[in-house]
């Protein structure tokens, strides 16, 4: 199993501005997975990326994804006070997925 | 469908008692695991099943916690005796597939063990 390190550990924006947050891990990967976290809520899968994809979309999220350099990156559009949350990046490579400690991001209005 | 059910949501017990908590993955779903989350160590894998099978319990914390999966519908998580350092938020989740694919989580039962 391997770990995903998100970066950075905390972000603060404002409503309408663009969250990028993003993820490093060390061994090759089958898939990434993007989860959300609310306060006291448990996660909720955003999105999944395989790893012969290079780039996704779902609604205002964007995630890119360069196994060249074990990287992946989500990127939130006009964010809104509702995407405050914790991000989880998960990679998988066929084994059971670690969770690392995840972004914390905080849009205020 | 209803998503993954966890019950109870909150549990206050004191030091010594057994606590069981209970999870109803998603019908369909095959594999099901179990987290915990604290502030310390974030969140951990304590155990997953694969078609009703414990197949990595390596995660567990020690011989006081112990889980079961009788059916596809339903699992538990027993801690005894319980202790203070057992106190976080544990959440179930389950996947149709097996390893690496989306996982749904239940709203999880916070543990306050006095």
């Amino acid at each position: 199993s391997q770990q995903g390190e998100e970066d950075p550990q905390a972000l603060s924006i404002q409503e309408g501005e663009n969250a990028t947050m993003n993820c490093s891990y060390k061994t090759s990967i089958n898939n990434l997975q993007w989860y959300r976290q609310n306060s006291g809520r448990g996660l909720v899968h955003l999105i999944l990326i395989r790893s012969n994809e290079r780039e996704k979309h779902s609604g205002r999220l964007r995630v890119t994804l360069d196994t060249s350099k074990k990287s992946s990156s989500l990127l939130i559009t006009a964010s809104r006070a509702a995407d405050t949350a914790s991000y989880f990046c998960a990679p998988s490579g066929f084994q059971k997925l670690v969770f690392g400690t995840g972004t914390r991001l905080l849009v205020s209005p | 469908d209803a998503g993954v059910i966890q019950s109870p949501r909150h549990e206050v017990t004191e030091m010594g008692q057994e606590v069981t908590l209970r999870c109803k993955p998603i019908s369909g779903h095959n594999s099901l695991f179990w987290y915990r989350q604290t502030m310390m160590r974030g969140l951990e894998l304590l155990i997953y099943f694969n078609n009703n099978v414990p197949i990595d319990d390596s995660g567990m914390p020690e011989d006081r916690f112990s889980a079961k999966m009788p059916n596809a519908s339903f699992s538990t998580l027993k801690i005894q005796p319980s202790e203070p350092r057992d106190s976080a938020v544990y959440f179930c989740a389950s996947s149709f597939e097996d390893l690496g694919e989306t996982q749904y989580f239940g709203p999880g039962t916070r543990l306050l063990v006095l």
